[in-house]
């Protein structure tokens, strides 16, 4: 069975600091993995993910998230927070090439940046 | 850029009545989803499909719910009997052929009273 962990429910940064958000994962077979954003009354939108390619995934935004299998985790970071980051970031885990396979999503990172 | 739409987007309905939610996948997506979200809670798999069957359900997505592609570009999601519990903002996506990535509509918020 597969899961996701996000460690903090809540994240405060100031602006211009490091952003981290940390996901581990677990799943019987190579995974394929997903950050998603969703701002405030909107939905989901796809900030990067990891295919089974690059270890290290650049996204938009400037994110990027490296996928560690060794560690199970596939962090988000981003080396400067902008204000407009606040929003609440979800990790997902998906059974690797199945296009009707089932996105597992953790609970959920709110990000609050600080002025 | 083509997006996922839903409607409504906000649902106020009286517990035992029936909803009906409705989406437009991206056009050129042959494989649709449901998801939802109970406030303060993780979002949850429901239901795919795809090639007018369900592919895989959930635990949730029990005899109460059902789903439809009526015709060319709607994907819908019937409650038959709204409970407190079904309360949550609702997610559609949809995805194309070889395409790992899931694209989210905006979510309606379904409230049962």
């Amino acid at each position: 069975a597969q899961s996701v962990t996000q460690l903090g429910s809540h994240v405060s940064v100031s602006e211009g600091a490091l952003v981290l958000l940390r996901c581990n994962y677990s799943s019987s077979v190579p995974p394929y993995l997903f950050w998603y954003v969703q701002y405030p009354n909107q939905g989901l939108q796809l900030l990067l993910k990891y295919t089974s390619a690059a270890t290290l995934v650049k996204g938009i935004n400037g994110f990027e998230a490296e996928f560690k299998k060794s560690e199970t985790s596939f962090h988000l970071t981003k080396p400067s927070a902008h204000m407009s980051d606040a929003a609440e970031y979800f990790c997902a885990v998906k059974r690797g090439s199945s296009n009707t396979g089932k996105l597992i999503f953790g609970q959920g990172t709110t990000l609050q940046v600080k002025p | 850029e083509p997006e996922v739409t839903q409607t409504p987007s906000h649902q106020v309905t009286q517990m035992g009545q029936e909803v009906i939610l409705r989406c437009v996948p991206i056009s050129n997506h042959l494989y649709f989803y449901w998801y939802r979200q109970i406030l303060g809670q993780k979002v949850e798999f429901l239901v795919s499909f795809y090639n007018n069957e369900i592919s895989e359900k959930s635990e949730i997505f029990d005899d109460q719910f059902s789903v439809e592609r009526p015709d060319g570009s709607n994907f819908t999601l019937k409650i038959r009997s709204t409970k407190l519990e079904d309360s949550a903002m609702y997610f559609c996506a949809s995805s194309e052929e070889g395409e790992e990535t899931q694209y989210f509509g905006p979510g309606t918020r379904l409230l049962v009273l």
